[in-house]
C-alpha cells in the first residue's frame, strides 16, 4: 500500500534562511508526487507536482523540490524563506493520474513558523 | 474567476442532528471528493464522485452521505451517526493534472 511520511511535525526557521521539508513515500513503481500548502483556516494550494522528466521541479512562491528515487524522497525547497511562507505543507502520492477519479495519499503536514 | 466554493465557512452541530455542507465547482471537473481533515492526520478521503448520478465510498465513510445530481454540486451530509463529526471539511475537484481545493467547512458540536 502507497503511504508518505513528513517526519517533521513543527519546524521553525528565521526569515531568510533556507528550508528544507522532507517527505518520504512508499511506492513499488514511479509515483505522481505533490506538495501542497495551508493557510490557517484554508484549503489547499498546489506549490508544485511531479509526474515524469526533469527530477528538479520548480513551483511557485520560489519553491523547487527534487525526486529522488533511490531514497523514495521528494523533499521541498526554498532557498530563503519569508514571513509569508509560515503554513502548513503537504506532500502527497499517487500511483496515477487523470481526469477522473484520482487516489492520492496525503502526509500528516509539517507546520512551518517563521522568526522575524 | 473559476474554482470551488464550499459554504457555510462555520457550522455548528447538534446532537442528533443531520447538517449538510455546499460545495460548488465552475471548473467543469467531472470527479469531485470530500476529505475530513484532523489536526495532526493530513487529509482523509470521505467520499469521490467521477460522474453525475454516482458516487464511491472513500477510507472514512461511515456516518456521512453525498449526492452528485448536477455536475457541478456536491453537497456533503453528516449524519447523527457520525459520533465524532468536529473537524475541517475540504472539498475538491480534479482536472488531468491536480487537484484543486475549497476553502473548507470548520464543522463543530454544541
Amino acid at each position: 500500500a502507497q503511504s508518505v511520511t513528513q517526519p517533521d511535525i513543527h519546524i521553525t526557521v528565521s526569515e531568510g534562511a533556507s528550508l528544507e521539508l522532507r517527505c518520504n513515500y512508499s511506492y513499488g513503481a514511479t509515483p505522481y508526487l505533490f506538495w501542497y500548502v495551508q493557510s490557517p483556516g484554508q484549503g489547499l494550494q498546489l506549490l508544485l507536482k511531479y509526474f515524469s522528466g526533469d527530477t528538479l521541479v520548480q513551483g511557485i512562491k520560489g519553491f523547487e523540490a527534487e525526486f529522488k528515487r533511490s531514497q523514495s524522497s521528494f523533499n521541498l525547497r526554498k532557498p530563503s524563506v519569508h514571513w509569508s511562507d509560515a503554513a502548513e505543507y503537504f506532500c502527497a502520492v499517487a500511483s496515477s493520474f487523470s481526469g477522473g477519479y484520482n487516489k492520492l495519499i496525503f502526509g500528516a503536514g509539517t507546520r512551518l513558523a517563521v522568526h522575524p | 474567476d473559476g474554482g470551488i466554493t464550499q459554504s457555510p465557512k462555520y457550522l455548528f452541530r447538534k446532537e442528533g442532528q443531520n447538517v449538510t455542507l455546499s460545495c460548488e465547482q465552475n471548473l467543469n471537473h467531472d470527479a469531485m471528493y470530500w476529505y475530513r481533515q484532523d489536526p495532526g492526520q493530513g487529509l482523509r478521503l470521505i467520499y469521490y464522485s467521477q460522474i453525475v448520478n454516482d458516487f464511491q465510498k472513500g477510507d472514512i465513510a461511515e456516518g456521512y452521505s453525498v449526492s452528485r445530481e448536477k455536475k457541478e454540486s456536491f453537497p456533503l451530509t453528516v449524519t447523527s451517526a457520525q459520533k465524532n463529526p468536529t473537524a475541517f471539511y475540504l472539498c475538491a475537484s480534479s482536472s488531468t493534472t491536480e487537484l484543486f481545493f475549497g476553502s473548507g467547512t470548520q464543522l463543530s458540536v454544541l
